[in-house]
């Protein structure tokens, strides 16, 4: 089945430091891919998303590029700021009998320090 | 105006009680989801109701019912409260039809089982 595959966490990073979370994925045809964002005691917000191949991705100042030659879809950010700490989900949209359903990696938390 | 809200945000309960989460999105949205976040932040999809017509139910016990009153609401009666159930349970929504099916997610219900 569908599947998706982020690198363990915990990242910690010092502030304006380069972030890259890595996240492959496994499904039969072209998904569409995402990154949602945790923050703390909060509920998920999506950060970004690409529906085909090459699509890039952005908001907030990070990019993910949908690379259906290596199934990836990496998340970066040239300059992290303390308040992007916060756990990370990479998640793909599944197909078949799960209508609009995600499917989430393990989710990797990131620790931005001063 | 908050998009998806859930109710309470925290609930502490006795094993083998029996405890509901409401749900409600003012979105406006056909589909809405149930997931549950373990200790270690996976997040897995319980519940998928379209319309009020239940879509997706993957693996889960009997003692979980979600019920739809309709469209904008979808709330969670859990029977006979097991430790294993404490987690973090999300609702979220989202619009089919619309290419991405983006989902909203509420601000979650940790429910402590002692």
């Amino acid at each position: 089945g569908d599947s998706v595959t982020q690198m363990e966490g915990p990242v910690t990073l010092s502030e304006e430091a380069f972030l890259t979370i890595n996240c492959t994925y496994t499904a039969t045809g072209y998904p569409s891919l995402f990154w949602y964002v945790q923050y703390p005691g909060e509920g998920l917000q999506l950060l970004l998303k690409a529906t085909k191949a090459d699509d890039k991705g952005s908001n907030k100042g990070f990019e993910a590029t949908y690379r259906k030659e290596t199934t990836s879809f990496h998340l970066e950010k040239g300059s992290v700021q303390v308040s992007d700490s916060a756990v990370y989900f990479c998640a793909l949209k599944g197909y078949g009998g799960s209508q609009g359903n995600l499917i989430f990696g393990k989710g990797t938390k990131l620790s931005v320090k001063p | 105006d908050t998009a998806v809200s859930q109710t309470p945000k925290y609930l502490v309960t006795q094993m083998g009680n029996d405890k509901s989460i409401k749900c409600e999105q003012n979105l406006g949205h056909d589909t809405m989801y149930w997931y549950k976040q373990d200790s270690k932040k996976f997040l897995k999809i319980m519940f998928s109701y379209n319309n009020k017509e239940l879509i997706i139910n993957e693996t889960v016990p009997n003692r979980f019912s979600p019920k739809s009153p309709d469209k904008a609401h979808l709330n969670l009666h859990i029977n006979s409260l097991e430790l294993g159930d404490s987690a973090v349970y999300f609702c979220a929504s989202s619009q089919p039809g619309q290419g991405m099916y983006e989902q909203y997610f509420g601000p979650g219900t940790r429910l402590t089982v002692t």
